[in-house]
């Protein structure tokens, strides 16, 4: 079965510095991987996704995330952290397994800039 | 267009009522889901729907019912409703072309069972 692992309840950061929310998988096969934001009271946003190619995927808002196939990771990251990044982060993992379009969701993590 | 919508966005119920919680896209998306997110868990697939007249059961599915009938709706029916069914219920579409595709959100219905 695939999973996510997120090992992180809450990243804490100060503005301007960097930022990266970790995410490990676990799958069979070729990993598709996801990370949605949540921002308070809202659904989730797509931000980016690795499907294959280069390991370094960009997305929205100015974030971007590594794929490291040896160390089954894909790590969320921001050059310059924002108060308004602060969220919650999840990871997903698309399950091929079941033959269809089922995401499994990491726990979550969230992330606090504070200013 | 409007995106993925949801209706209501909040609802207290009481133990051993009914209710559906409903959900549209206009994006002519034929896979949709619904998710529950619960603290600490992340979101779990409750069902799913590849298209209009075929529902499957995902993660959690105990408690609740969905029917598909057109392709831009998807209910969710809770036939009576528990206190471990107090969640927040997403529900997402996603085009069925391809492993890539995106699932898009909807905003969310917050639901309270006394």
């Amino acid at each position: 079965a695939q999973s996510v692992a997120q090992p992180e309840d809450q990243v804490n950061v100060a503005e301007g510095n960097p930022l990266t929310v970790k995410c490990t998988y676990s799958v069979s096969g070729n990993p598709y991987l996801f990370w949605y934001v949540q921002y308070p009271n809202r659904g989730l946003q797509f931000l980016l996704k690795y499907i294959t190619g280069d390991n370094l995927v960009k997305g929205s808002y100015g974030f971007e995330a590594e794929f490291n196939k040896s160390q089954t990771s894909f790590h969320l990251k921001k050059p310059s952290a924002l108060v308004s990044d602060s969220a919650l982060y999840f990871c997903a993992v698309r399950d091929i397994d079941t033959g269809f379009q089922k995401l499994v969701f990491g726990t979550g993590t969230r992330l606090l800039v504070s200013p | 267009n409007a995106g993925v919508t949801q209706t209501p966005k909040f609802q207290v119920l009481k133990t051993g009522q009914s209710m559906t919680l409903q959900c549209a896209q206009d994006m002519n998306h034929e896979y949709m889901s619904w998710y529950r997110q619960d603290p600490g868990m992340g979101l779990r697939l409750i069902h799913y729907s590849v298209g209009a007249g075929i529902t499957d059961q995902g993660e959690v599915p105990n408690g609740y019912n969905v029917s598909r009938s057109t392709t831009e709706d998807f209910p969710l029916r809770l036939l009576s409703a528990a206190p471990s069914q107090t969640s927040v219920y997403f529900c997402a579409s996603s085009t069925d072309r391809g492993i890539a595709d995106t699932q898009y959100f909807g905003p969310g219905t917050r639901l309270t069972v006394l």
